[in-house]
């Protein structure tokens, strides 16, 4: 079975600190690693995504850094903010036109005033 | 704004009763998908469909089915619901080759 997995399952962070949750996959056909964010009561929302051809991609204060060869993938917040607290996703998929998106168990982080 | 709407965002079902979840987008997305997510265990997916009368099984197909008369809605049917299937379902779309889902808010399910 394709897996995802993700930790830590909960990051607690002072505000202007640097949060990094970490995901690992296994099956090297992946070919596209984005990562979701989501508030409580809504659904996920796209947050950032790297391709497999590039070894980071920055966007504003999220990073996405990504190791090919490890078969593994992190996000970085820069600068943490209190509205920054929600959960993490990190997925995986497949080419194909459906784009089916496995998904990692998910980071709880919360950011301290 | 385009959009994924959840028919009811709370609802309480008896265990054998059959269920229905509705799920809405107004983007004309061909694929659609249902999830559900649990704490622990993440977004694990229990069919999609890339088009309409079409349908896959996901990771959990296992007592559900799935529905897709238009192009534009697509339901989740419990056939006879049980407690383990208390858990919070999502919905989501995407175009044909897009790389983004886009979730609606999702229907927070309890069996009792």
């Amino acid at each position: 079975q394709q897996q995802v997995k993700q930790s830590p399952q909960s990051l607690i962070v002072q505000k202007g600190g640097i949060s990094i949750i970490n995901c690992a996959y296994e099956n090297t056909a992946f070919d596209y690693f984005p990562w979701y964010q989501q508030f409580p009561g809504k659904g996920p929302a796209l947050l950032i995504a790297i391709r497999p051809d590039v070894s980071e991609k920055k966007e504003g204060r999220f990073t996405i850094s990504f190791n090919k060869s490890a078969k593994q993938f992190s996000l970085h917040i820069m600068d943490s903010q209190p509205g920054d607290s929600a959960t993490y996703f990190c997925a995986a998929s497949l080419s194909g036109s459906a784009r089916q998106l496995t998904f990692g168990s998910g980071t709880q982080l919360t950011v301290l005033p | 704004d385009v959009k994924v709407t959840q028919s009811s965002r709370y609802l309480v079902k008896r265990t054998g009763e059959k269920v229905f979840l509705e799920c809405v987008q107004d983007m004309d997305h061909e694929n659609m998908f249902w999830y559900r997510q649990d704490p622990g265990l993440g977004l694990r997916l229990i069919y999609f469909s890339y088009d309409v009368k079409m349908k896959e099984k996901g990771d959990i197909p296992e007592g559900y089915s799935v529905s897709r008369e238009k192009k534009e809605r697509f339901s989740l049917i419990l056939e006879s619901a049980s407690t383990n299937q208390t858990s919070m379902y999502l919905c989501a779309s995407s175009a044909n080759g897009g790389f983004g889902y886009t979730f609606g808010s999702g229907t927070r399910l309890t069996v009792v």
